[in-house]
């Protein structure tokens, strides 16, 4: 199964907003809402940030909202803060119960 | 509070087999499937597999078929995925990775990784 294909970068300044897009396929996004998005800090362990394409894990700041449209889903992160500055990574369902990831998008704030 | 503890680094030559080993605690081994996930040097996530700790056939990448395997031990808590024939492109981080997903009798996985482990350095060279 391909990969999901996200932007290779992005940046913003702080307290600005951004969105990283991720763009799969019939087999994945666009039919099912099993989107989730992480958070990678290099030499960290991932960390979930929404699960469901839209749902935030208890203690992830509302800065953090996921959507989906189509065959596309976005993360968006709003008042951008110096610590966002990381690798995100979108992962999906991709039928026959396997999982796909994006190539990663890196964050510069 | 869930934990997953993996196995410590490990060095092969090309060629050879590695076992790599995920202990869980703080919640009830069984009700939760897991995932393997791996990042090779400057490179993305890759999805790995999945088991279910409580028996039935693990699930695979297409790109590892054939080389891979999971398996589970409840009475120790631990998954383990053993990936045989390694190749420098096999040189990565391996994680173990909780689905959040709870499952009762029956269950819809969301393949989402809410508790990861620390992660194991696999190398491989001559």
């Amino acid at each position: 199964h391909s990969a999901l294909t996200q932007p290779r970068s992005v940046s913003g300044s702080p307290g600005q907003s951004v969105t990283i897009s991720c763009t799969g396929t019939r087999s994945d996004i666009a039919t099912y809402n099993y989107v989730s998005w992480y958070q990678h800090h290099p030499g960290k362990v991932p960390k979930l940030i929404i699960y469901d394409v839209t749902q935030r894990p208890s203690g992830v700041p509302d800065r953090f909202s996921g959507s989906k449209s189509g065959n596309t889903a976005s993360l968006t992160i709003s008042g951008l803060q110096v610590e966002d500055e990381a690798d995100y990574y979108c992962c999906s369902y991709a039928a026959t119960f396997t999982g796909v990831f994006g190539g990663g998008t890196n964050l510069t704030v | 509070q869930v934990q997953l503890v993996q196995s410590g680094a490990e060095v092969r030559k090309p060629g050879a087999s590695v076992k790599v080993s995920c202990t869980a605690s703080g919640y009830t081994f069984t009700s939760y499937h897991m995932h393997w996930v791996r990042q090779a040097p400057g490179q993305g996530l890759e999805w790995m597999g999945i088991i279910n700790p409580r028996g039935g056939s693990p699930t695979y990448a297409q790109t590892l078929q054939g080389r891979v395997s999971m398996t589970r031990d409840t009475s120790s808590n631990t998954v383990s995925m053993e990936l045989n024939n390694l190749t420098s492109d096999d040189t990565a981080v391996y994680y173990c990775a909780r689905d959040g997903t709870f499952c009762g009798e029956n269950c819809y996985l969301s393949y989402y990784f809410d508790f990861w482990g620390q992660g194991t350095l696999v190398t491989v060279s001559s």
